[in-house]
């Protein structure tokens, strides 16, 4: 089966720096997205990871470790904007992309 | 960059009706559109898998007879609710992948989403 796993909800503060944990079970790995989604609008695209380790895109950092089925998200510098649920998803063998149930974000000022 | 437009944005209909939605890439082709459907404050659920010229693969759970999808182009595919019921009532989501020399690391691209309403 799959099964992708995230935090339900997290708070922190602007400025401070906040880790975002995914841990997944599929059938077949090709590759782990990190989506942004702020409420009724539709999910843009922040990272893609296929092999371990860091990849680092301004603010925002997204770790992978295949062996241990693990990814993070990783957001410095946190603004009042990055309010919004964050999406693990993971890209099956067959191609298809499967989400986790995604984690909303609090940012306190 | 890559943009999939959605549309309609919105949509109230009365239990019974049909609705459709389009989905359009509207700057590369797209041989496959993924149909997502997401509940409040619940994630994406793929629904089913549109490729052009062929028929859609739908996820266990997923009426075909019900969401019927056809992807008669490299731009477009659509999605018609078929005798909508009030559980319907959702947020549906479209996305394509742009195909470069390798998809693997293409992401998916979303159109803006259509929230219907049936009452």
């Amino acid at each position: 089966g799959q099964n992708i796993d995230q935090p339900t909800e997290m708070t922190a503060t602007e400025g401070a720096i906040v880790q975002i944990n995914c841990t997944y079970q599929t059938s077949g790995f090709n590759g782990l997205f990190w989506y942004q989604q702020h409420a009724g609008e539709a999910p843009t695209f922040l990272s893609y990871n296929v092999l371990d380790g860091l990849e680092e895109k301004g603010r925002f950092s997204s770790f992978l470790s295949r062996s241990k089925g693990y990814s993070y998200l990783l957001l410095k510098e946190l603004q009042m904007k990055d309010s919004a649920s964050y999406l693990c998803a993971v890209r099956e063998r067959d191609d298809k992309i499967i989400f986790g149930k995604g984690t909303r974000l609090h940012i306190l000022p | 960059g890559a943009v999939v437009s959605q549309h309609p944005s919105r949509v109230i209909c009365k239990s019974g009706t049909s609705v459709k939605i389009e989905c359009r890439s509207l700057d590369f082709q797209a041989t496959t559109m993924f149909w997502y459907r997401q509940f409040p404050k619940q994630s994406l659920m793929l629904m089913a898998t549109s490729n052009e010229g062929s028929k859609a693969t739908y996820e266990q759970g997923v009426e075909k007879d019900k969401f019927l999808i056809n992807h008669a182009s490299l731009t477009l595919s659509t999605l018609t609710v078929t005798s909508a019921h009030p559980e319907d009532s959702s947020f549906y989501i479209c996305s394509a992948r742009r195909r470069t020399g390798s998809s693997y690391n293409s992401p998916l691209h979303f159109g803006n989403g259509t929230r219907l309403t049936v009452t």
